[in-house]
């Protein structure tokens, strides 16, 4: 079993609609969870971080953690064409600071 | 966050030649990493830069073939020795600030071997 898991993409969703992005990560002790955002050809930018359980809002942006089905996700309001991206779940490794970086989700956002 | 600068920002180098990227952070940071992507994938860990101290390896990279230096908090080195085509990628490096978790990334330095 892969570190961490991300649903496999592209994944298209129509303007305005809600984008769902999911990651599953295999260490129990893991604590800390990660969003970035990827542009083609550019450098990962971080978007959300999560520590707790439940929901965390950020403008359009959702995070939510499910710590006992060691799930975490993205969901992405109103999606914009700007929002087409590969979406980078990471996890912390252990109790260390290290990341583990999931595959990537690739969203496009269809105008 | 961080202001982070990599040089170069790209290069073509020949089979057999050494190439060493350059980042630097425009405040001090407590941790500095080094990450791979390879065409079409995600990030892999090569090290975290260790100030004053050799540098922490992820399994599958060793120092001959990654020498890293941080002589200090705001500044870190990548060497890729002996490239091969398959060393072709970006490399990234990220840090880490104070009482915080999250990673910050440089632009990246995007490497061709011919």
């Amino acid at each position: 079993q892969k570190e961490v898991e991300q649903n496999s993409g592209p994944l298209s969703v129509p303007e305005g609609a809600i984008a769902s992005l999911n990651c599953t990560y295999s260490d129990r002790v893991s604590q800390s969870f990660f969003w970035y955002r990827q542009y083609s050809g550019k450098s990962p930018e971080l978007i959300m971080s999560i520590y707790s359980n439940g929901d965390k809002e950020d403008g359009r942006f959702t995070a939510q953690l499910n710590k006992a089905s060691q799930y975490v996700s993205l969901l992405i309001r109103d999606s914009q064409p700007s929002d087409s991206a590969t979406y980078l779940c990471a996890v912390n490794r252990g109790y260390g600071q290290n990341f583990v970086f999931g595959p990537g989700t690739r969203l496009s956002v269809l105008p | 966050s961080a202001v982070i600068s990599q040089k170069p920002s790209r290069d073509i180098c020949q089979r057999g030649t050494s190439l060493t990227i350059q980042c630097q952070v425009d405040s001090q940071v407590t941790m500095m990493f080094w990450y791979r992507q390879q065409p079409g994938q995600s990030l892999t860990l090569i090290a975290t830069a260790n100030q004053g101290s050799e540098a922490t390896y992820e399994s599958g990279f060793v120092i001959d073939k990654f020498p890293i230096s941080r002589p200090n908090l705001t500044f870190s080195t990548l060497t890729v020795s002996n490239m091969s085509p398959e060393d072709s990628s970006i490399y990234l490096c990220s840090v880490k600030l104070a009482g915080v978790y999250e990673q910050y990334f440089g632009p990246g330095t995007r490497l061709t071997v011919t």
